[in-house]
Parts: structure tokens; C-alpha cells; sequence
């Protein structure tokens, strides 16, 4: 079983282009999360997502910044009209379940770093 | 590359008392930084303590201290005078010092019991 794949683990965007960044969860898992790690800092938590569903999005920038989890495929943060500031690494974790319900853990993709330029 | 492992998937402890999860990695990596996350039922994730590898003195932070033994690449968690509101998930996670590639372990389960 393949664990929480993120791709790419490197992106480079100009300013003003357009950052998607790609979370296959882990095998059985419905639940994915998004977390900012901006440098020197720790994880900011973004966005909590369900199939099909965003259940809490209060970390999520209002402008520029989305996610979805389709039904289908991989869950998708996408950055609109990147600045430097967006600058950071990307981490994905996905759970079975809710975490912190049932015993339900949350396992870490590897990230992606953005850079923009 | 570089591996985090965390070998309790849960621990418990009443209130008041001490406990300590481990997290041992791997790494060829001389200079890197270690951290210990807590995740409460809100997602949100929580930086507890870090650690800078060239330091040989242990990261203290109120309740919360670190046994680091670079030679064994071990890197404990202490909490003590455990509280009901410290019960979480807890992360252990690796970053090398010279770019963003932080690893994480598995997670501990933490319960504390009144």
C-alpha cells in the first residue's frame, strides 16, 4: 500500500501564473488535509476535505487559494496568480476517518515545495 | 533518504504523571533540525518543540522536553504533570538543515486519563 503521494515535489512558478498541487491519499482513505509550511515556521493548517466535500476550509486564504477532492482522482490545492509569499512547502495527510474520532491517524505525504520566482 | 519512525502507534497516561514517546530516524545528514507536533481533534497542527541538531543541549519548553541522542538518532518526548488537554496525536519529523524536506513519522495516539 502506497503511502500519501504528492506531486510535483518541486514546483517553480513566475508570478502571476497559476500553482496546482496534486494529493493521491493513501489506499481506502476519503479524508485528505492541507497544510502550509512556510519557512521557519511551523504547519499552518488549510483545509480539511472530504470526497466530493470541503468540510473546514478555515486556514484556506479567501483569494486566490482552492481545493477540491473529486469523486475521482487526486485532491487538488490550487493557487491562482502566485506571489513570492506563496513561497512554501505544501503537505497533504489523509485519514480513513476523521482524526481524533475512533482512533483514526493521519498519514504525511512528502510535500511539495513551491518556489516562486 | 531519510526515515521517522514513531513505535507506539498509542500511549496513555493519567493525569498528572510523565510519559515519554519515542521517534528514532535515520539519516546520512549532519546538520538538520527535529520537531515534535501535537494534532488535536481541531487538525490543526501544533509545533511543540524543536530541536537543532548542532545543539547538543535539550529543547525545553514548560512541560514539554526532548531526550536527543544524535549518536543513537533517537529523539524522545517527555511530557510531564500530564494534562487532560494535552491528548492529541503526536508527530515526530525530521527536516535537513539545508532545504524544506521534512519527513514525519506515524503518529502516537496520547490519552490522558483523568
Amino acid at each position: 500500500n502506497a503511502g500519501v503521494m504528492q506531486n510535483p515535489r518541486h514546483l517553480v512558478r513566475r508570478r502571476g501564473q497559476e500553482a496546482r498541487l496534486r494529493c493521491s491519499p493513501m489506499k481506502g482513505h476519503s479524508h485528505v488535509y492541507w497544510y502550509r509550511q512556510l519557512p521557519e515556521e511551523g504547519l499552518k493548517f488549510m483545509v480539511y476535505l472530504q470526497k466530493e466535500n470541503i468540510i473546514d476550509e478555515s486556514g484556506m486564504p479567501k483569494e486566490r487559494f482552492s481545493a477540491e477532492f473529486p469523486k475521482e482522482g487526486p485532491s487538488i490545492l490550487r493557487i491562482q496568480q502566485v506571489v513570492r509569499g506563496d513561497s512554501a512547502a505544501y503537505f497533504c495527510a489523509s485519514s480513513i476517518g476523521e482524526t481524533g474520532v475512533m482512533n483514526t491517524e493521519a498519514f504525511f505525504g512528502q510535500g511539495t515545495r513551491l518556489t516562486v520566482v | 533518504a531519510q526515515t521517522v519512525t514513531q513505535s507506539q502507534p498509542e500511549m496513555s497516561v493519567q493525569e498528572a504523571e510523565t510519559v515519554t514517546l519515542s521517534c528514532t530516524y535515520d539519516t546520512s545528514e549532519s546538520n538538520y533540525y527535529l520537531f515534535w507536533y501535537k494534532q488535536p481533534p481541531s487538525r490543526q497542527m501544533i509545533l511543540v518543540i524543536r530541536q537543532e541538531a548542532y545543539k547538543q543541549q535539550n529543547a525545553t519548553e514548560n512541560r514539554f522536553s526532548v531526550n536527543f541522542q544524535k549518536a543513537a538518532k533517537s529523539f524522545s518526548l517527555k511530557i510531564s504533570d500530564s494534562q487532560l488537554g494535552d491528548t492529541a496525536m503526536y508527530f515526530c519529523a525530521f527536516m535537513p538543515y539545508n532545504n524544506n524536506d521534512m519527513r514525519f513519522g506515524a503518529g502516537t495516539r496520547l490519552t490522558v486519563k483523568p
